[in-house]
Order: C-alpha cells, then structure tokens, then sequence
C-alpha cells in the first residue's frame, strides 16, 4: 500500500499569503496524484487531477506540481475561501487508492 | 447538474447490517466508474470500494474486505453499498463519489454524505 504524508499539518497564514503545501509518497505514482479541498460539514472538492491539472472551475490561484514522490499544492495569493483542509489522494498503485493524512490552511 | 444523493445511514448496533444508496442523476450513470470514501468524525478521508461502470470489476479496502459488498443497477441510477458485520471503527460519513472517465480513479463528484453511527 503506498503511504501518503503531507506536511505541515497545519499552515497559519493570512489572506493573500502564498501556501505551500507538500506530499510525499512511500513509493512512485508517477504523476497520478489528486488534490482536494475540504470544508467543515461539506464534502471535497477535486482541486488539481493528474499532479497539475486545474479541475473544471477551478480558480488558476491554484496550482500543482510533482511527480513520482514529491507533490505540491501551491495557493498564489490567499483567498478568505481558500482557508480549508486539503488532502492529496494516489492512483498510481491500487487498490488500495490511498489519501493523505490532510494539511489544515488555517487564518493567522 | 450532476447530482448524488446518499441515503440509508443511521445507527446500528456491533454486528448488525445496513445498506447505503446513492441516487445519481445529472449524468450518464451506467458510463461511469464510481466509489464509496468515508470519514470517520475528526479525521481524515478512507477510500472504501470501487466498482467499474458495468459492475464487472470490484475492489475493497482490506478493512471492510469480506463484510461489505458494493453495486450498482444501472437501470435505476444507482449505486449502493450493503454493510454487515458492522464494527464501532466503521462509524463514519460515507460518501459516493464518482471517477470522471475510465481509468481515471480520482473523484470530481461528490454525495453530500450519509453517516453511519456503529453503537450499542
């Protein structure tokens, strides 16, 4: 089963801030890495598919990067909507498709 | 508009059964993959079961291997998930998600969650 470690697991920051927020894997999964948002009482949003692809409606303030271990998620200029759990999820080696433990982008 | 819709959660006692629905409109349903997550109160997301759009591939997480059973009628816009032999550890909302092309195996749609609380 391929781990998945975010890290921080939780970034303090102010609105227009820049956050960055990583991913490692136990093992290769090449570029086949996802990126969600998550607010209280809600359920995720897809943010980033594929290491870098913006999903459908998604604001170009998000940004991703990465392949085989190493992935980030990159938040340009913080936005009061953007304050949230964000979680990577892999498919580059399942079942099992496995997540992060999650980073919490908190207001400062 | 894409739509999924969970229904069938509640509470139970360790070892009983309890099957969760999820209604899915919006969009071609028997043309799409889809899955079950859950998230346990206060932590992080748990994918749970996948089925291939013709319901002939299945796969489990190794924790609900062997007790829970996925599927999906097509004809009925639907997907479900029977759960037995249920543990106190399975407490948590459920969600259907669906994979947006074949192959794909992230989540662009989301149920809004159906928690099933596992006590005595």
């Amino acid at each position: 089963e391929i781990v998945l470690t975010q890290s921080p697991a939780t970034l303090s920051l102010s609105p227009g801030e820049r956050a960055t927020l990583s991913c490692r894997a136990s093992q290769s999964v090449s570029n086949y890495l996802a990126w969600y948002q998550q607010k209280p009482g809600q359920a995720p949003r897809l943010i980033i598919y594929d290491a870098s692809n913006r999903a459908t409606g998604i604001p170009a303030r998000f940004s991703g990067s990465g392949s085989g271990t190493d992935f980030t998620l990159t938040i340009s200029s913080l936005e009061p909507e953007d304050f949230a759990v964000y979680y990577c999820q892999q498919r580059g080696n399942w079942p099992p498709l496995t997540f992060g433990g999650g980073t919490k982008v908190e207001i400062k | 508009e894409v739509q999924l819709v969970e229904s069938g959660g509640g509470l139970v006692q360790p070892g009983g059964s309890l099957r969760l629905s999820c209604a899915a409109s919006g969009f071609t349903f028997s043309s799409y993959e889809m899955n079950w997550v859950r998230q346990a109160p206060g932590k992080g997301l748990e994918w749970v079961s996948y089925i291939s759009s013709g319901g002939t591939t299945i796969y489990y997480a190794d924790s609900v291997k062997g007790r829970f059973t996925i599927s999906r009628d097509n004809a009925k816009n639907s997907l479900y998930l029977q759960m037995n032999s249920l543990r106190a550890e399975d407490t948590a909302v459920y969600y259907c998600a669906r994979s947006p092309y074949s192959g794909s195996d992230h989540f662009d749609y989301w149920g809004q969650g159906a928690l099933v609380t596992v006590s005595s």
